[in-house]
């Protein structure tokens, strides 16, 4: 079947460069984002996650930023890994009274030896 | 995974069949949902629930029905398949719904329509 990585953009690294993801929302009132990483034949897993209340949150190789003003998210993965290939998704929770993520449509991220 | 089993993985089938996707939790969350991902959409919402017998729909719920009688199970019927329903199909858990917690994927189910 077709690849989920077909018609994505696509970030391509050396092994050992710091990588950035971008992902732009749309909807002011969105309070909560999620970084999802995914492998070919695997399902979403999760990175990390931010709150509107913050604007940079840092995890193991990976920090992800939120700028409200521009409605803009991105995720940094220091050191990249051949392991991080993979594609990378954002997603976002609407606000108050909403119980659903919505997605981007991804990038894909390849890492060269 | 988090405990989150689909079956089948894999499923062909005739145009209007009817099918059911299965997906099952050892979590005892509350919340489960049904995506669609597709090449060019990314992960779209079809259904979910939010407790037993709560459903609600997603963004793409036309031609699809879940059922959830019990907190470990929810199923997602096709009530009569169309090549339009081929996709690769993954349920999700939230603990507290992702207002406030993360949601956890299954492994998918990619479903052919012939």
């Amino acid at each position: 079947g077709e690849s989920v990585g077909l018609h994505l953009p696509t970030l391509s690294v050396q092994e050992g460069d710091n990588s950035i993801i971008n992902c732009a929302y749309s909807n002011s009132a969105s309070d909560y984002f999620i970084w999802y990483k995914q492998e070919s034949g695997k399902g979403p897993q999760f990175i990390i996650d931010i709150r509107s209340n913050m604007d940079k949150r840092q995890g193991q190789r990976v920090t992800v930023l939120l700028n409200k003003t521009v409605k803009h998210l991105s995720l940094q993965i220091a050191a990249t890994q051949p392991g991080d290939s993979a594609v990378y998704f954002c997603a976002e929770n609407r606000g108050r009274g909403y119980s659903t993520l919505t997605f981007g449509k991804g990038t894909m991220l390849l890492v060269s030896p | 995974d988090a405990g989150i089993t689909q079956s089948p993985r894999h499923k062909v089938t005739e145009t209007g069949t009817p099918v059911t996707l299965r997906c099952h939790q050892t979590e005892n969350h509350r919340y489960m949902y049904w995506y669609r991902q597709d090449p060019g959409h990314g992960l779209r919402l079809i259904h979910y629930s939010y407790g037993v017998k709560d459903t609600d729909k997603g963004e793409v719920s036309d031609g699809y029905s879940v059922s959830r009688s019990k907190t470990e199970d929810f199923l997602l019927t096709l009530e009569s398949a169309t090549s339009s329903q081929t996709s690769v199909y993954f349920c999700a858990i939230s603990e507290q719904g992702v207002q406030n917690t993360e949601a956890f994927f299954g492994q998918g189910t990619r479903l052919t329509v012939v």
